[in-house]
């Protein structure tokens, strides 16, 4: 069975400085998808950034970008110049391409400090 | 974009009563749904795969009785907590996937805050 882990329950940053968030994933497939979600004090859910296994490239979406790491099973999170507004609890989740069920990781609490 | 409405936002219910959670997808047909459960600081927790027209896939450990689904359209698709009780408070969360690429995200509901006293 697939899981996630994200070590860190939470973490600090100054605005307008850079954090990295943590994902570990273990899997016995070999093509699936990875994503990030952020799910702010109102709850809903908002998809950040996803990559797919079998693309070599980093995902990048403005500020925000990956750093996969296929043979180490590593999937982390980089957000540039940190905003007040990104402030909230971040999901790790894996989809396998044989089903559409999502794992996600326990969250990290990200505090954006003004 | 797409859009997943999830209703209510709260609710309260005696304990014993049943309440009903609806999910739509609003601009796209979901041909699939999830529904997810969420413990306070805790992750998301998927209690079953919704199919339209079909019977709901449970998860290991979660009660179909008592929580049942219904995925009467294309749009819609429905959680019933049946007579519930305190435990049963948490926060229920509702997805849907874009229908014809295999390869889309999950789009989340707002979900929905159970209180039972």
């Amino acid at each position: 069975a697939q899981t996630v882990t994200q070590s860190q329950p939470e973490m600090s940053v100054q605005e307008a400085e850079t954090v990295t968030l943590s994902c570990t994933y273990d899997t016995s497939e070999s093509d699936y998808y990875l994503f990030w979600y952020k799910q702010p004090p109102s709850r809903q859910m908002i998809l950040v950034i996803r990559q797919e296994a079998y693309k070599q490239q980093n995902a990048t979406e403005n500020r925000f970008s990956v750093n996969f790491q296929k043979a180490a099973k590593s999937f982390s999170l980089k957000i540039s110049d940190s905003q007040l507004g990104d402030a909230a609890m971040y999901f790790c989740a894996y989809r396998s391409v044989r089903t559409y069920k999502y794992i996600f990781g326990t969250g990290t609490r990200l505090k954006v400090l003004a | 974009g797409a859009v997943v409405s999830q209703h209510p936002s709260r609710v309260i219910c005696k304990s014993g009563t049943s309440v009903k959670i609806e999910c739509r997808s609003l601009d796209f047909q979901a041909t699939t749904m999830f529904w997810y459960r969420q413990f306070p600081k805790k992750s998301l927790m998927l209690m079953a795969t919704s199919n339209e027209g079909s019977k709901a896939t449970y998860e290991q450990g979660v009660e179909k009785d008592k929580f049942l689904i219904n995925h009467a359209s294309l749009t819609l698709s429905t959680l019933t907590v049946t007579s519930a009780h305190p435990e049963d408070s948490s926060f229920y969360i509702c997805s849907a996937r874009l229908g014809g690429s295999y390869n889309s995200p999950l789009h989340f509901g707002n979900g929905t805050r159970l209180t039972v006293t």
